[in-house]
């Protein structure tokens, strides 16, 4: 899992409620993403980050937002418009977003709904 | 438009015997191709990758995956299963000029002592 952190483990979300999921990377990477896995499913990218204060939706952006105020943080927030968010949540960064970057992960959040 | 597959759910191979998980894909032009590995409520670890030259990658492990270009495959593999190899494995691809990550739905492989 590197030098990224995401926090909480495990987070339960309430009906109508709004929760933020925190990434961390202390690898001085300059690209971060966000990922949704579902059971038997790949990844699908919610949103992704090529510098600071810049982010772009990825594939299923709709009832997720993000923020990039600074290069080591990424964090996700679940709104309440997302109505399935019960997944397991996979923050990643690289170097930069070159073709051959590698990506590498945190060890992940699972969101459950209360 | 690009695709990755996994075509197996699940790979069964008794410990000490070789192992292949199969990864295919379409792409448009030269590929890209990753492969990583997530154990049980963790994050995904990077293994290998191919961007161009030697068919033949080694990654962590023990792993290797061979690029097979007329097949459109990347299978990885390993000489020898260990127990411990248990886990999920990930195939992706990343086109030329295309910056995101296309994944497999995954491939579940079990070593049997």
């Amino acid at each position: 899992d590197g030098g990224i952190t995401q926090s909480p483990k495990y987070l339960f979300r309430k009906e109508g409620q709004n929760v933020t999921l925190s990434c961390e990377q202390n690898l001085n990477h300059d690209a971060m993403y966000w990922y949704r896995q579902d059971p038997g499913q790949g990844l699908r990218l919610i949103y992704y980050s090529q510098i600071v204060n810049d982010f772009q939706k990825g594939d299923i952006a709709e009832g997720y937002s993000v923020s990039r105020e600074k290069k080591e943080s990424f964090p996700l927030t679940v709104t309440s418009a997302q109505k399935n968010p019960t997944a397991f949540y996979l923050c990643a960064s690289s170097i930069g977003q070159g073709q051959g970057e590698t990506q590498y992960f945190g060890p992940g959040t699972r969101l459950l709904v209360l | 438009a690009q695709s990755v597959a996994q075509p197996e759910d699940q790979v069964n191979v008794a410990e000490g015997n070789p192992l292949t998980v199969k990864c295919t894909y379409s792409v448009s032009g030269n590929p890209y191709l990753f492969w990583y590995v997530q154990y049980p409520n963790r994050g995904l670890q990077f293994l290998l990758k191919y961007i161009t030259g030697d068919n033949l990658v080694k990654g962590s492990y023990g792993f290797e995956a061979e690029f097979n270009k007329s097949q459109t495959s990347f299978h990885l593999k390993k000489p020898s299963a260990l127990v411990s190899d248990s886990a999920l494995y990930f195939c992706a691809v990343r086109d030329v000029g295309n910056y995101q990550l296309i994944w497999g739905a995954g491939t579940k492989l079990i070593i049997k002592p």
